[in-house]
């Protein structure tokens, strides 16, 4: 079946702009995960859905970063007034995770390059 | 608190070499999963393995193998006879009842060259 998707693959803005990056978990997953890579960086939590609602937000770096699932399934992290720090690569994964299974593997998507120029 | 420590940044070794990425964690929860992925040079995540807190048996797929011990606190993960597709970032990560198994804490990752 499909994995997870992410999309734009890359994405170039100027500083100030806004930009929404995007995912679409696989189907089924109701869990779904945000998270963000620098450069030459490991994994940087942002935030999870359980369904629709957002248990943990606390990974966000600032107000500018948010985050929202509709449906249980597609997710969009919008960043508002990117700054040249925020470019790195985003990392969207999903799960089967609920309240009868535990640990449950998380697969990602591609990512979108984040550019902020 | 839930760590995963990585000391090993970057590792080089020439093909057929054997090789052992560390991975060494801290968790108060008595029930937590263990996992490793590996990013290529595409970037994309790919799963390798999970393994739960109460089972502490080796395993072995083809050239990979992992060495679980709580004793230690180490989930290390063995490639024999190493091939240039091996090259790639390897992250350990852990998840524990704390925050319901869905956060995951990722290590630094240690990136493996194979070289031919």
């Amino acid at each position: 079946g499909a994995g997870v998707s992410q999309s734009p693959s890359n994405k170039v803005t100027e500083k100030g702009k806004d930009v929404e990056l995007r995912c679409d978990p696989i189907s089924g997953h109701t869990a779904l995960y945000w998270y963000r890579q620098s450069l030459g960086q490991g994994l940087e939590f942002l935030i999870y859905f359980q369904g629709n609602s957002a248990p943990d937000k606390s990974g966000l770096p600032s107000d500018r970063f948010s985050a929202e699932r509709t449906g249980g399934s597609v997710s969009t992290l919008t960043i508002q007034r990117t700054q040249q720090e925020d470019s790195a690569v985003y990392l969207c994964a999903s799960s089967l995770a609920d309240s009868g299974r535990l640990g449950e593997t998380q697969y990602f998507g591609p990512g979108t390059r984040l550019l902020v120029l | 608190a839930q760590k995963v420590t990585q000391a090993q940044t970057e590792i080089s070794v020439v093909e057929k070499e054997d090789v052992t990425l560390d991975c060494v964690y801290e968790t108060r929860d008595t029930t937590y999963y263990l996992f490793w992925y590996k990013q290529p040079p595409s970037g994309e995540l790919v799963f390798l393995i999970r393994r739960n807190s109460f089972d502490e048996q080796n395993e072995i797929s083809g050239r990979y193998s992992w060495n679980f011990q709580k004793s230690t606190s180490s989930f290390n993960f063995t490639i024999t006879a190493s091939q240039v597709v091996d090259s790639a970032v390897y992250f350990c990560a852990l998840s524990g009842r704390l925050y319901n198994f869905n956060k995951f804490y990722f290590g630094s990752g240690t990136k493996l060259n194979v070289k031919p």
